[in-house]
């Protein structure tokens, strides 16, 4: 079975450039989420969609993130402007449904170094 | 939401057990625990959870507390493979809210040849 796949791998961009990450959840997986880690700390929730609908974005920092899921299928998050702050490590999780005992599955992230 | 607390780190030798505990005092009754642990430079893996009973899979052991007020998962016979940070997490959730899987600090295991 395929993982949660996201690009690019690595990324690293100047202070107010934008910048894009894309993830393709399990196939068949309703929910998607996405989570900033910062280093030395554990991940924090973004955004979470359920199919193509927005569940949660409470924690988005909604003056410079966006993020969307067009046909409930893959995702895209961006951040315009960058800030030195927002260097992080951005992953995507995927569950098969939106239940208290479903299992995240993660991919293994985009690290952003903004300059 | 119910907090965890974890040792930052812990060690243990090859082939030996590794008992890594978590303490969840405010946790309520229909809130869950689950593990998970994130190996460098990867994304989080789910190992396993529970709710009230002892659980077991391939991976790992969770011993809850009859109170439920804290739990202890268990490598059976660690390997370097499972050095990592382990994340204990208690899952909100009711009321057609987001079951939102909420993440600490962790403990990082380092498992000794």
């Amino acid at each position: 079975e395929a993982g949660v796949a996201q690009s690019p791998r690595y990324k690293i961009i100047e202070k107010r450039q934008s910048v894009a990450f894309w993830c393709n959840p399990i196939s068949g997986h309703a929910t998607l989420y996405w989570y900033q880690q910062i280093l030395g700390q554990g991940p924090k929730l973004l955004i979470q969609f359920q199919n193509n609908g927005v569940v949660d974005d409470s924690q988005l920092p909604k003056d410079r993130f966006s993020a969307e899921r067009l046909k409930g299928v893959d995702s895209t998050l961006k951040i315009q402007p960058a800030k030195l702050e927002d260097s992080a490590v951005y992953l995507c999780a995927s569950s098969l449904s939106f239940t208290l005992e479903e299992k995240l599955f993660f991919g293994s992230g985009t690290q952003l170094s903004v300059l | 939401d119910a907090k965890t607390t974890q040792p930052p780190s812990m060690d243990c030798a090859e082939g030996r057990a590794a008992n890594l505990p978590c303490n969840h005092s405010t946790i309520s009754g229909n809130e869950y625990v689950y593990w998970y642990r994130q190996i460098h430079s990867q994304g989080p893996q789910y190992i396993i959870h529970g709710l009230k009973n002892n659980e077991t899979n391939e991976m790992a052991s969770l011993i809850i507390t009859e109170d439920r007020k804290s739990s202890t998962l268990i490598l059976p016979h660690a390997t370097l493979r499972d050095t990592a940070v382990y994340y204990c997490i208690v899952r909100v959730g009711g009321g057609g809210s987001n079951y939102k899987l909420t993440f600490g600090k962790g403990t990082l295991l380092t498992v000794n040849p």
